[in-house]
């Protein structure tokens, strides 16, 4: 089945306790992006890789790294998480930018 | 800067009463315009998605069309399992933002039956 996996689900944790948030998809897809939603402020865009070694910046990137060593797999990760980034993330993958993207089921992320 | 507006921000129908949501956007290089819908505690699922100004595509009750400056998402005689948020999101191809999707903020559709 053709899909974009994420882990944890559910995470909580305290300030400062590094943490990373796997995503992997099973499609071959080169587009691969990090997103966090926020009540009233809709999908924004954190990381996202065009390709194996390429990634940029999108809308939100301070606090977060990412890293595309392999192409299905595209993992989050909080160096020193604080409570302003406690949110819902999800990530996405697509043939390209172009492309629809697939998303995963989301990570709900408490910080205290 | 990539900016995507969508309104209304809540929208509450009755079964069968029509109505449009509204996508204004601002990008240097738009590449594709998308539409989600999304379900509470779910991640979007796509709609379509248009690339140039005139387009318009169709699934059921939903139309979408596109201008050069906004997106509207039409819902004909809508019922009440197409309560959901619809977002909407540009992909830029052009200068610095090449790559990015930006995503508007959502409309809230609550169909009542």
């Amino acid at each position: 089945e053709a899909q974009v996996t994420q882990n944890p689900r559910y995470l909580i944790t305290v300030t400062g306790k590094k943490l990373t948030v796997t995503c992997s998809q099973n499609m071959n897809h080169e587009y691969m992006s990090w997103y966090r939603q926020d009540p009233g402020l809709g999908l924004r865009q954190i990381y996202y890789s065009m390709n194996v070694e390429v990634t940029d910046k999108g809308d939100v990137p301070e606090g977060y790294k990412v890293s595309r060593k392999e192409k299905r797999n595209f993992p989050l990760i909080l160096e020193s998480p604080s409570p302003n980034q406690t949110s819902l993330y999800f990530c996405a993958s697509s043939l390209s930018g172009t492309n629809e993207q697939f998303f995963g089921p989301g990570t709900r992320l408490t910080v205290l | 800067e990539d900016q995507v507006t969508q309104s209304p921000e809540a929208l509450r129908l009755q079964e069968g009463e029509s109505s449009s949501l509204n996508c204004s956007y601002t990008v240097s290089g738009l590449r594709g315009l998308f539409w989600y819908r999304q379900d509470p505690g779910k991640g979007p699922e796509f709609l379509f998605t248009l690339y140039s100004a005139g387009e318009e595509k169709e699934k059921e009750r939903l139309k979408a069309t596109l201008t050069k400056k906004e997106s509207f998402l039409h819902i004909t005689a809508p019922k009440p399992e197409d309560s959901a948020t619809y977002l909407c999101a540009v992909y830029n191809a052009g200068g610095t933002s090449y790559g990015k999707l930006t995503f508007g903020q959502g409309t809230i559709l609550t169909v009542h039956p």
